[in-house]
């Protein structure tokens, strides 16, 4: 079992849909997660960290649900500028060490 | 978010040239920054873990010897790749972690391009 699984996609939606990715992890004592974006060519973004208490940061939502392993990425109101590659993260220890990647979600919003 | 820079953004070199990039985190101090390598259309790679004031952790597979890693002061880390070849040729990107809000987030700089001809 990979130890972070994210569904490669490609999720294709249109302007204005909301789209859920969901990533699973398999290390239980993991401590922080993050979503980061990562467009064609470029280095990822962090786009946001994933608390316990869930957050919200305008279209975005993030969900952590520790008993299933589970965390998940909302977007609603798609825009064609959110078209990019979506990376689960997972910091196993919680510290200055090094971070797991899932292998991305692919998200296309097309007009 | 935290601002990391990298230097060169991109290089072409020949052959069995050596190759030096700089990862630079311009407003926070970076105890431990970290090289990853990403092909095209695949995940990122981590190369190795660079403590500032020690030596770098290299992941398993990655010759010690051959990507050359310093972290001399708490802003700046860099990567030398020795001897080119062209399947060194690859997307290099650098990260630096930071401590905010109780989670240490990593903030990646833009990459360096590499082409060894």
């Amino acid at each position: 079992r990979k130890e972070v699984e994210q569904d490669p996609g490609p999720f294709n939606v249109p302007e204005g849909a909301t789209v859920a990715f969901n990533c699973t992890y398999s290390n239980s004592a993991s401590q922080s997660f993050f979503w980061y974006r990562q467009d064609c060519r470029k280095e990822p973004k962090l786009l946001m960290s994933v608390y316990s208490s869930g957050n919200e940061d305008g279209r975005f939502t993030a969900q952590l649900n520790r008993a299933s392993q589970y965390i998940s990425l909302l977007i609603r109101d798609s825009k064609l500028s959110d078209s990019a590659t979506y990376l689960c993260v997972v910091n196993p220890s919680g510290t200055a060490s090094k971070l797991t990647f899932g292998t991305g979600t692919r998200l296309q919003v097309t007009l | 978010g935290a601002v990391v820079s990298q230097h060169p953004s991109r290089v072409i070199c020949k052959s069995g040239t050596s190759v030096k990039i700089e990862c630079r985190s311009l407003d926070f101090q970076a105890t431990t920054m970290f090289w990853y390598r990403q092909f095209p259309k695949k995940s990122l790679m981590l190369m190795a873990t660079s403590n500032e004031g020690s030596k770098a952790t290299y992941e398993q597979g990655v010759e010690k010897d051959k990507f050359l890693i310093n972290h001399a002061s708490l802003t700046l880390s860099t990567l030398t790749v020795t001897s080119a070849h062209p399947e060194d040729s690859s997307f290099y990107i650098c990260s630096a972690s930071g401590f905010d809000r109780g989670n240490f987030e990593q903030y990646f700089g833009p990459g360096t391009r590499l082409t060894v001809t």
